[in-house]
């Protein structure tokens, strides 16, 4: 089955700064890869997601990037506020069969 | 639309028990995925229903869990004979359709003492 590998486990960034949280998948055959956003004792909730037929997709100060190629993909947070610590997971998915998801990224954001 | 709802939101029992948890997909959504999440990791993939049909269970799944979708709408997930490392919080999420994104509900946190 799938693989979804996520990095870094834990992030801190300053107020301000960007952070980007990187995955990679091993079956190639993936198409869709959604981000979601869980804050402690919550439901994770979708962020930002994109298909496999388009390399880059923004949403005001988030934006997802994806290589095919490499089998990879990048969440970006620009200009990042303390409402944004929380646990971020990736996620990938093919045929609209099950997702497999990272082991999710521990983002703090220091004021 | 109210999102979906997971009952109870909480669950203690002692090893061995039989439980049952309950999910009530957005009424529209003809997906229901049930994962399981511990501590410091993302969700687990156990099961996923289209409407009343079972299309695929984890093969780490043991034979002790099992879900049901009767009718296609809400679901139920039985953990029978319990054990300490099933202890987590059970998530289910659902969706419109293939590819379409999950939107899950706020989980079942089951405790086995």
């Amino acid at each position: 089955g799938e693989n979804v590998e996520q990095h870094p486990s834990t992030l801190s960034v300053q107020e301000g700064d960007s952070a980007v949280i990187k995955c990679t998948y091993s079956d190639s055959a993936s198409n869709y890869f959604p981000w979601y956003k869980q804050e402690l004792g919550k439901r994770p909730q979708l962020i930002i997601d994109i298909r496999s037929n388009v390399g880059e997709k923004k949403d005001q100060r988030i934006a997802v990037t994806l290589n095919k190629t490499a089998k990879h993909f990048s969440l970006h947070i620009t200009e990042t506020q303390p409402e944004d610590s929380a646990v971020y997971f990736c996620a990938a998915s093919k045929a609209g069969n099950q997702f497999y998801f990272g082991t999710g990224t521990s983002l703090t954001v220091i004021p | 639309d109210t999102g979906v709802s997971q009952n109870p939101r909480h669950k203690i029992t002692k090893r061995g028990q039989n439980v049952t948890f309950r999910c009530d997909p957005i009424s529209e959504h003809n997906r229901l995925y049930w994962y399981r999440q511990t501590l410091g990791q993302g969700p687990e993939f156990l099961t996923y229903f289209q409407n009343e049909a079972q299309l695929e269970k984890s093969r780490l799944l043991s034979d002790r869990f099992s879900a049901e979708r009767p009718k296609g709408s809400f679901s139920t997930l039985e953990i029978q004979r319990t054990e300490q490392g099933d202890s987590a919080m059970y998530l289910c999420a659902s969706g419109q359709g293939a590819g379409a994104p999950l939107h899950f509900g706020n989980g079942t946190r089951l405790t086995v003492t």
